[in-house]
């Protein structure tokens, strides 16, 4: 099973409706992040969250919100979804006691906003 | 955050060694050279990091500059396995913070 799990897999749309990305990981991390990717941009950080009490702002927190609702789970929401925000989003998880503090990324969400 | 440019494509013949080049200058000296790669529309995978010695694991070798500027990233055998999207990133290990800042990173493509 993979270790970091992320769904729907892919999701198509309207423009207003509110999205729930979730996100469930098993390797006992606490840290999580929420990234979003477009074309020929990278990888750009939306949210990340250091402990189930503890939420921060990323590069493109605009539009967005998250919940940590436990250790294992951090779900991002669109409020009201825009055809700009169509894009990969990606989940990771990571361990500051880890000893190459590595992130590792869940396999993505495709959501496109019509 | 330090910030790495890297050329946007690279091509390498399978079997060769592929060397990925980052520049970093404005790199500070907490901050460790970590390397990603993303196969399409796959997650980023982890391939290696290092502070300012050279590095070797199973996937790869990192070699830093001394003054820790610029460094490379070399596969040493590419396989067409190895066409992805690789990206070179800076990071603080401060447990404090914590962000990975990617940018858009080399396309790769092993050519048969």
């Amino acid at each position: 099973d993979a270790d970091v799990t992320q769904t729907p897999r892919n999701r198509i749309t309207k423009t207003g409706k509110r999205i729930m990305l979730e996100c469930s990981q098993t390797k006992g991390h606490d840290r999580m992040y929420w990234y979003r990717q477009d074309p020929g941009l990278g990888l750009r950080l939306i949210y990340y969250s250091f402990d189930v009490k503890d939420i921060n702002k990323g590069e493109i927190s605009d539009g967005y919100s998250v919940s940590r609702q436990a250790q294992a789970k951090f779900s991002l929401s669109l409020e009201s979804a825009i055809p700009n925000q169509t894009a990969l989003y990606f989940c990771a998880t990571s361990d500051p006691g880890g000893g190459e503090n590595e992130q590792f990324f869940g396999p993505g969400t495709r959501l496109t906003v019509l | 955050d330090a910030k790495t440019t890297q050329p946007p494509s690279m091509d390498c013949a399978e079997g060769r060694a592929a060397n990925l080049p980052c520049n970093h200058s404005t790199i500070s000296g907490n901050e460790y050279v970590y390397w990603y790669r993303q196969i399409h529309s796959q997650g980023p995978q982890y391939i290696i990091h290092g502070l300012k010695n050279n590095e070797t694991n199973e996937m790869a070798s990192l070699i830093i500059t001394e003054d820790r500027k610029s460094s490379t990233l070399i596969l040493p055998h590419a396989t067409l396995r190895d066409t992805a999207v690789y990206y070179c990133i800076v990071r603080s290990m401060k447990t404090s913070y914590d962000k990975v800042i990617f940018g858009p990173g080399t396309s790769l493509s092993v050519i048969p």
